[in-house]
């Protein structure tokens, strides 16, 4: 069936770096952009970022821009999310979603969510 | 920035009863507005899109409206497995940006 599963979290110390991936299974992974949203505890939702099908366009939120770069490998199916100079404000449940149609279209698939927690 | 408000930010209702969330956009996005329901414990899910249109499989007693900047949402009668946060979510500008949710509750 189409699923989304996430993995790579934990806890990691402030300043350090966490790569999250996320396996796509069920679809043809290279046709979709595909996001990264997360939710901090007792926070709402928040998008992250983007990339197209084909790699050649990615768009960040502010709050992440020059620290996380999104990234994926269609040969192998995985959307990745590379987290440096983490800051306690990332912790969160990260989220991998599938745009249904264009790159900013509804999120019509999700993961079951990672959890990243920086703490020193 | 596109700034997402709605309200109101929780609300209690009995099972049976009509529930009305509204969302308000900052600026114009047109009808590009999507509904997510969230439980505890599990991802989010897509319950309406382009404002008004279903996504398949959800249940009939769930609804849209609006375009520009002022969209609503409906369940026709509340359900015990309708509780849950909601969110609308605007994809016509990015940065995309959510609403800050409001949970729903049974009385």
């Amino acid at each position: 069936q189409v699923q989304l599963v996430e993995s790579g979290g934990g806890v990691v110390q402030p300043g350090r770096s966490l790569r999250l991936s996320c396996a796509a299974s069920g679809f043809t992974f290279s046709s979709y952009a595909m996001h990264w949203v997360r939710q901090a505890p007792g926070k709402g939702l928040e998008w992250v970022a983007v990339i197209s099908n084909d790699r050649t366009n990615t768009y960040y939120a502010d709050s992440v821009k020059g620290r996380f770069t999104i990234s994926r490998d269609n040969s192998k199916n995985t959307l990745y999310l590379q987290m440096n100079t983490l800051r306690a404000e990332d912790t969160a449940v990260y989220y991998c979603a599938r745009a249904d149609g264009g790159w900013t279209d509804a999120f019509d698939i999700w993961g079951q969510g990672t959890m990243v927690t920086v703490s020193s | 920035d596109t700034q997402m408000t709605q309200s109101p930010s929780s609300l209690s209702a009995s099972v049976g009863d009509r529930v009305t969330i509204t969302c308000q956009a900052s600026q114009d996005i047109s009808n590009y507005l999507n509904w997510y329901q969230r439980k505890p414990g599990k991802a989010p899910k897509l319950l309406i899109y382009d404002a008004t249109n279903l996504e398949t499989g959800v249940p009939s007693r769930f609804s849209g409206s609006g375009s520009g900047t002022d969209f609503t949402f409906t369940i026709s009668s509340l359900q015990p497995e309708d509780i849950a946060t909601y969110y609308c979510q605007q994809y016509h500008t990015l940065p995309l940006t959510f609403g800050p949710g409001t949970k729903v509750d049974i009385k």
